[in-house]
């Protein structure tokens, strides 16, 4: 049963566009979403969390929103710069309860010049 | 600040031979620690975690075992190595809190194993 779903395997974006990631997931309870960005032969970096008590995060050119009775939440990146190239993995979690942290199974983003 | 190590970067092993992959945490102490295996074309699947010394949980049946002999220290095994064992190796950790999910995790450069 996979509780975080990245549905889209892979996307493409035009520099200087607007890049968005989108996860969906089926636990109500997870209250803590994280996104990772991972180069190949690399560990993943943390990007950008959010709490389930706010429906948006931004730090610089990331933003997070959350959509909490659509169980969704999307990164968009603007504007996409080639340096973004990578595969981005959503993950979720419940604070609140000894569980891990639940990842996706990423998607890759193409930065196109 | 913290830093995470992993080796060696990259290995090539036989088949039936035994592993052992070490990760190393600095700059914190009694952090989670956690194993995972990225396969080719797949996401992250977890191996192993610990919340301390000696505590070692186990999240799917398999050919390896991990064990934490020191605080910042993460040691991934395995007796016989199988070709199903091949892929992308990452050490993470986290800081210890209230659960295993209240905080972000972070990664080490991830070790490369072939078996062949």
């Amino acid at each position: 049963d996979q509780q975080v779903k990245q549905n889209s395997p892979s996307l493409s974006v035009q520099e200087g566009r607007i890049s968005i990631l989108n996860c969906d997931y089926t636990n109500s309870m997870f209250d803590y979403f994280l996104w990772y960005k991972k180069y190949p032969a690399e560990g993943p970096t943390f990007l950008i969390s959010i709490s389930s008590i706010k429906d948006k995060n931004e730090d610089g050119r990331f933003t997070v929103f959350l959509n909490k009775s659509a169980k969704h939440l999307s990164l968009h990146i603007v504007p996409s710069q080639p340096g973004d190239s990578a595969v981005y993995f959503c993950a979720a979690s419940q604070t609140n309860r000894d569980d891990k942290i639940i990842f996706g199974k990423g998607t890759r983003l193409h930065i196109l010049p | 600040s913290q830093t995470i190590h992993q080796w060696p970067a990259t290995l090539v092993q036989p088949v039936g031979s035994p592993l052992s992959l070490e990760c190393t945490v600095e700059g914190t102490s009694n952090p989670n620690l956690y194993w995972y295996r990225q396969a080719a074309g797949r996401g992250l699947q977890l191996l192993f975690y610990s919340v301390g010394i000696g505590q070692i949980s186990s999240e799917v049946p398999q050919n390896l075992s991990a064990s934490r002999p020191q605080d910042r220290q993460f040691i991934l095994s395995s007796k016989k190595l199988l070709l199903s064992d091949s892929g992308f190796y990452l050490c993470a950790w986290s800081l210890s809190g209230p659960g295993l999910g209240a905080y972000e995790q972070y990664f080490g450069p991830g070790t490369r194993l072939t078996v062949t």
